[in-house]
C-alpha cells in the first residue's frame, strides 16, 4: 500500500541553526499538509499546499517557516532560525482530492532543538 | 473558535470488555469527522470519515458513530492489539485541514 514517507526521522539541532524535514507524498496526491505535535499536546496543522503554493497557514505557520515542493516527489518544510520551542514531531500528510478526503500521515520526524 | 474534545483521556479495559470514546467537536463547516489510530512512535494512521449525522461505518472491532455535536469510537470485544491512542478530528478550513483532539489512550489488558 502507497506510504508517506518522512526524512529524517530524527534531527537534533543547535538553537538557531536552519532545519529542513522532508516528505515524500504518496504519488498521486495533490493536497500536502504539515502537522506538528509537541509532546503531549494535540497534533497541530501547520500550512496545507496545493498548485505549488500555498492554500492555507496556522498562526504557527510564522515567517521563519516555509514549504516548498522542488520537485516532483518531494516536499519540505525549512525552519530558518529554530527556537527551543521548536522541538516536537512533524507529520507530513497528503490526500487526493483535498478537502473531506481522509489524509495519509507519514510516521514524523522528531526534531530536538538544543 | 473550531475546538475538537475528547474523552476520557485514558481508558484501561479487560480483554474483551467493550467500551465507548467520546469525541465532542464545535466546527463551523464541518468537512469531514476522521478517527485515526497513532502507535507510539508513529503518525496518525487512518481508520474511519463519517460526513453527516446518522452515519456509521463499521471495520473489525470498531464502529464510529457521528450526531451534530458528537462522534463515538465503539470498541467491541477488544484484544490487547487495539491498544493505541486514538484520535479524532474535524475537518475544516478552506483546504479541510484537520483540527485534532488529544486523543484517548486505550489500553487492552489480556
Amino acid at each position: 500500500e502507497p506510504e508517506v514517507t518522512q526524512t529524517p526521522s530524527h534531527q537534533v539541532t543547535q538553537m538557531g541553526q536552519e532545519v529542513i524535514l522532508r516528505c515524500v507524498p504518496i504519488s498521486n496526491h495533490l493536497y500536502f499538509y504539515w502537522y506538528r505535535q509537541i509532546l503531549g499536546q494535540k497534533v497541530e496543522f501547520l500550512v496545507s499546499f496545493y498548485n505549488n503554493e500555498i492554500s492555507e497557514k496556522s498562526e504557527i505557520f510564522d515567517d521563519q517557516f516555509s514549504v516548498e515542493r522542488p520537485d516532483g516527489s518531494n516536499f519540505t518544510l525549512k525552519i530558518r532560525s529554530t527556537k527551543l520551542e521548536d522541538s516536537a514531531m512533524y507529520f507530513c500528510a497528503s490526500t487526493m482530492t483535498g478537502f473531506n478526503q481522509p489524509q495519509h500521515f507519514g510516521d514524523g520526524t522528531r526534531l530536538s532543538i538544543l | 473558535e473550531d475546538q475538537v474534545t475528547q474523552s476520557p483521556e485514558a481508558l484501561r479495559l479487560q480483554e474483551g470488555e467493550s467500551s465507548s470514546l467520546n469525541c465532542s467537536y464545535t466546527v463551523s463547516g464541518l468537512r469531514g469527522l476522521f478517527w485515526y489510530r497513532q502507535d507510539p512512535g508513529k503518525g496518525p494512521e487512518f481508520l474511519f470519515t463519517l460526513y453527516s449525522a446518522g452515519e456509521e461505518k463499521e471495520k473489525e472491532r470498531l464502529k464510529a458513530t457521528l450526531t451534530k455535536k458528537e462522534s463515538f469510537l465503539h470498541i467491541t470485544a477488544p484484544k490487547p492489539e487495539d491498544s493505541a491512542t486514538y484520535l479524532c478530528a474535524a475537518g475544516g478550513g478552506s483546504q479541510g485541514n484537520l483540527i485534532f483532539g488529544k486523543g484517548t489512550k486505550l489500553s487492552v489488558k489480556p
